[in-house]
């Protein structure tokens, strides 16, 4: 079945406890994006990939980290963790040709305290 | 930033009845997209129409582009209660060449059995 796996599915961390929130798809897509949604700020982007080592900034970047060492994987770090980076974070991909919309994963809720 | 905005925010109609939810945007773009969003799950994909088409069907979905007036429409037609969720339309951005999708706030549907 064609998806994208992101784990885990909840998590709650305390303030500055490295974290990694892993994605990956099977589909073989080029892009990936990174986005955070928040309830009244709707969904922002904060990284995206559009191919192996190409990764690029996207709306509020501040505290996240990503790599693309592999096509499959695109995973999202919290070096430092803060309470404003609780929210539900959503992983997808597409292929790079434009007339294809996104594959979204099932999504992981953040809690930081 | 949000480009996209859905209107209504929250609509609550009877199984059977037809659904419309209208998105307007600011910017050009190279297609437009429509997705699903069941409670705190991931988006879903239901239909992309591309800023050179005016009208898409995909099943009971009826999608209207209008480039001139920057605004697009959902229609749902025969609702069923498994249509209540969350709406979003995203635009992809333009003449960037990033890939990203902007999201717009949303409608929320409830369809009443």
């Amino acid at each position: 079945e064609a998806q994208v796996t992101q784990n885990p599915r909840y998590l709650i961390t305390v303030t500055g406890k490295k974290l990694t929130v892993t994605c990956s798809q099977n589909m073989n897509h080029e892009y990936m994006s990174w986005y955070r949604q928040d309830p009244g700020l709707g969904l922002r982007q904060i990284y995206y990939s559009m191919n192996v080592e190409v990764t690029d900034k996207g709306d509020v970047p501040e505290g996240y980290k990503v790599s693309r060492k592999e096509k499959r994987n695109f995973p999202l770090i919290l070096e430092s963790p803060s309470p404003n980076q609780t929210s539900l974070y959503f992983c997808a991909s597409s292929p790079y040709d434009r007339d294809y919309g996104y594959t979204f994963g099932s999504g992981t809720r953040l809690t930081v305290v | 930033s949000q480009q996209g905005e859905e209107d209504p925010q929250a609509l609550s109609i009877q199984e059977g009845e037809n659904a419309t939810m209208n998105c307007s945007y600011k910017t050009s773009i190279n297609n437009l997209q429509w997705y699903r969003q069941n409670s705190g799950r991931g988006l879903v994909h239901l239909i992309l129409i591309r800023s050179n088409e005016r009208e898409k069907h995909s099943g009971r979905l009826r999608v209207t582009l209008d480039t001139s007036k920057k605004s697009s429409s959902l229609l749902i037609t025969a609702s069923r209660a498994a249509d209540t969720a969350s709406y979003f339309c995203a635009t992809d951005a333009g003449s960037s060449n990033t890939g990203k999708l902007i999201f717009g706030q949303g409608t929320t549907l409830q369809v009443k059995p």
